[in-house]
């Protein structure tokens, strides 16, 4: 069974940080270019980062640049997402997925964890 | 930065009547970066449709997806209960890949 398992998500206060992990199961990962996307509580998806299947690509979001970091481990079947300097902004639900054809970033996400929360406080 | 608009907001409906839910691209996309994805509450997005009008795995083929340039269409042909969820479309041809706000289809 194809499968992604994020984990990492938690408390912290503005100015903290946090590491996101996803665990990938079921397909060969690395073959795959991944994704982070987040949602706020009742809001939007938002997209947030994707990463190629070599690590030779990467892309941000505005709001995140020069925060957070993408970045995965193939031989773990592993990504993960490095967060800094955190906002309360930042608040969401954090799903990791798969992009649908392996060789692209530039695909649709076809699996999708069922998602890590983070929650900034002041 | 492509930003999407979804309309309507909130599409209320009854089982079996046709859904026709409507995204806006703020410049062209290419049809074969369009995707919709559908949520429901507590689940995570599933990929729908891509490429516009292309049908992801084990989707029903009462979803179809249609469009080009700056308008694009989901349509459901007859509503299940299942379906009653929130619809996103996403373009992923640019970065930043940008979503839009979402259509709500609930139960009238």
């Amino acid at each position: 069974e194809v499968q992604l398992v994020e984990s990492g998500g938690g408390l912290v206060q503005p100015g903290g940080s946090l590491r996101l992990s996803c665990t990938a199961s079921g397909f060969t990962f690395n073959s795959y270019a991944m994704s982070w996307v987040r949602q706020a509580p009742g809001k939007g998806l938002e997209w947030v980062s994707v990463i190629s299947a070599g690590s030779g690509s990467i892309y941000y979001a505005d709001s995140v640049k020069g925060r957070f970091t993408i970045s995965r481990d193939n031989s773990k079947n592993t990504m993960y997402l490095q967060m800094n300097s955190l906002r309360v902004e930042d608040t969401a639900e954090y799903y990791c997925a798969k992009v649908r054809v392996g060789a692209t970033v530039w695909d649709a996400f076809d699996i999708w964890g069922q998602g890590t929360i983070v929650t900034v406080y002041s | 930065e492509i930003v999407l608009t979804q309309s309507p907001g909130t599409l209320s409906l009854s089982p079996g009547e046709r859904a026709t839910l409507s995204c806006r691209a703020s410049q062209s996309v290419n049809s074969i970066y369009l995707a919709w994805y559908q949520q429901k509450p507590g689940q995570a997005p599933r990929l729908l449709i891509y490429g516009a009008s292309s049908r992801a795995t084990g989707i029903p083929d009462r979803f179809s997806g249609s469009g080009s340039g700056t308008d694009f269409t989901l349509t459901i042909s007859r509503l299940e209960p299942e379906d009653f969820a929130v619809y996103y479309c996403q373009q992923y041809g640019s970065s930043p890949r940008t979503f839009g706000p979402g259509t709500k289809v609930d139960i009238k």
